[in-house]
This record gives structure tokens, sequence and C-alpha cells, in this order.
């Protein structure tokens, strides 16, 4: 079967940096991406990971270690727009991709 | 461009009516895809098509049915529509099946 791991909720202040961690397990693994959700709106794509290593595009990175089936989404002074639910989503050959349940950032200030 | 659009924005139905979401996108983009959204389970997928002429089954399948259209649109039919069913739906595109996917604004259903 397949199965992908994240925290449920994160806190942080503004300015703070916040890691979201995603461990995941599945088969034809080739690729992880990120998605940002505003409070139920349109999830949109923040970054893409086929190779072990960082993705750095502006304040976000991402992080994969395909040894370690882990990855995770760094995203670095927190501003109050950056409260919202954060996917990580598995691409896997033979299907479309499939995400994992959402981690909620709530960033206060 | 408009992007990925989808009709209705809202819609209230009572078991055992049936109804068809449309979705269409404008970005010549060859997969789409239709997910379900519920509290605390993310995004579920339902039925995707990675090319025209193509569908698969995904996660979530049972009780529903699509159709690709065309190039640009993707439907979904709720058959005999059940309270388990009342759910987010949103659908998506991408120029491949292994590329970013953009995502409509979502249709808000509700069955009583």
């Amino acid at each position: 079967g397949q199965s992908l791991e994240q925290p449920s909720e994160v806190t942080a202040v503004e300015g703070a940096i916040v890691q979201i961690n995603c461990t995941y397990q599945t088969s034809g693994f080739y690729g992880l991406s990120w998605y940002q959700q505003h409070d139920g709106g349109a999830p949109t794509f923040l970054s893409y990971n086929g190779l072990d290593g960082l993705e750095e595009t502006g304040r976000f990175s991402s992080f994969l270690s395909r040894s370690d089936s882990y990855g995770y989404l760094l995203l670095q002074e927190l501003q109050m727009k950056d409260s919202a639910s954060y996917f990580c989503a598995v691409h896997q050959a033979g299907t479309a991709l499939i995400f994992g349940k959402g981690t909620t950032l709530s960033v206060s200030s | 461009n408009a992007g990925v659009t989808q009709t209705p924005k809202f819609q209230v139905l009572k078991t055992g009516q049936s109804m068809t979401l449309q979705c269409a996108q404008d970005m010549n983009h060859n997969s789409m895809y239709w997910y379900r959204q519920d509290p605390g389970m993310g995004l579920r997928l339902i039925y995707y098509s990675a090319s025209e002429g193509t569908t698969d089954k995904g996660e979530v399948p049972n009780g529903y049915n699509v159709s690709r259209l065309n190039k640009r649109e993707f439907s979904l039919r709720l058959e005999s529509a059940a309270p388990s069913q009342t759910s987010v739906y949103f659908c998506a595109s991408s120029a491949t099946r292994t590329e970013e996917e953009y995502f409509g604004p979502g249709t808000r259903l509700t069955v009583t």
C-alpha cells in the first residue's frame, strides 16, 4: 500500500522558521511535491523534488531524501499570510498524485 | 486565461438525486483530475484522465463516474447521491501526469 504522514498542526510566530515534515511509503516513487491551500480555496503548487537535496524558491525551500523516504518544507521569515494548510504529495508510476492529509500552519504576531 | 473553471460553485442535493459537476481548462493540458476534500482527510483522488480518451480510477471511485468529453472538459457524475458524498470537489489539470497540477475553485456539495 501507500501512506504519507505529516503533522496535523504547526504553530509559529511571525519572522520565525518552521519545518513541515513528510514521510512516505509507496512503490514506484519518483518525486515529492508541496501544495499550499488557504482556507478551503484552491490548492496551489509550491515546489517539486525529484532528486535528493534542497530546492529553494524565495522564502520557501523543500528537501528530499529518497533513502529515508522523507522530505520537508521549510518556511523562513514567516508572515501572517503564510497561515494555511500545506500538503505533501507523492508522484508514483502508473497513477496520479497522492496527497497527504495536510498540515495546518498558524502564524501569530 | 481563466485556468481551471468548475460549475456549479455550490449545490444541495437530496439523497438519490443525480448531478454532474463540470470542469474545463484552457491551458491545453493533457491530464485532468477529480478530487474530494473532507475535513482532516486531505485531497483524495476520485478519477483521473491522463490524456484525452482515457480515464482511470483513483483512491475513492465508488459512486462516481467520469467523462473526458474532449481535451478541455472533464465531468464528474453522481448517479445516486448519498450523504457520504457531501464534500468539496476539486478539479485539476496538468500538462502531463508528472507535472504540477492547477486546481479549480471547487464545488461545495451537500447531500441531505
